[in-house]
């Protein structure tokens, strides 16, 4: 079946505009995360979603990220007036309960840049 | 403060060799630990899943091992080959929490 997909692969953006990224995660995983990977760093946890609801936003870096799900399938993270500091691999994934109990499943990730 | 470490030089070895990878951790009490592997360009990849009441976890040419005295995990791979060259990331919880701490990772390089 299919994975986690990411749109876009790519986008670069300038300094100051809005951007959003999708996630598509498997079918009936109720667990999403977001995640930040830069160059050379760990994976930076963002949110997670349990079906629509986000039980902890405390890994967004500012009030300029937000991300919300909806039928508990597709996720929107949107990322507000962006700043160069933002550019790096944004990565999905989904399990199909929340926790490391469970194995996550990462889609390829959307690479941001802001110039 | 609560940090992971994994090994930030590369490990380099020769094909054919045991690679052994490890996953430090101060100031948690994980009740589990997983194994990622990641290629340049790409999402991580699950490997392994180890839970806090045992000690050992292997799967074909992988072993994992988890001391919570030493508050560390070793990841094993025998018999290693050139496609085993990748960058290999723990993570964990904060026991109880759903939300994963990955380490930075650590790239290892099997020479033919």
């Amino acid at each position: 079946g299919a994975g986690v997909s990411q749109s876009p692969s790519n986008k670069v953006t300038e300094k100051g505009k809005d951007v959003e990224l999708r996630c598509d995660p498997i079918s009936g995983h109720t667990a999403l995360y977001w995640y930040r990977q830069s160059l050379g760093q760990g994976l930076e946890f963002l949110i997670y979603f349990q079906g629509n609801s986000a039980p902890d936003k405390s890994g967004l870096p500012s009030d300029r990220f937000s991300a919300e799900r909806t039928g508990g399938s597709v996720s929107t993270l949107t990322i507000q007036r962006t700043q160069q500091e933002d550019s790096a691999v944004y990565l999905c994934a989904s399990s199909f309960k929340p926790g490391l109990a469970n194995e996550q499943y990462f889609g390829p990730g959307t690479r941001l840049t802001v110039t | 403060s609560q940090k992971i470490e994994q090994n930030s030089e590369a490990l380099n070895i020769q094909e054919g060799k045991t690679a052994t990878l490890t996953c430090n951790y101060t100031n948690y009490s994980p009740a589990y630990l997983q194994w990622y592997r990641q290629d340049p360009g790409r999402g991580p990849v699950f490997l392994l899943l180890i839970r806090e009441n045992e000690k050992e976890k292997r799967k074909e040419r992988l072993k994992v091992t988890f001391d919570t005295t030493l508050k560390q995990s070793l990841f094993h791979i025998t018999a290693s080959q050139p496609a085993d060259s990748a960058t290999y990331l723990c993570a964990l919880d904060a026991g109880g929490s759903y939300i994963p701490t990955f380490g930075r990772g650590t790239s290892l390089i099997v020479h033919p």
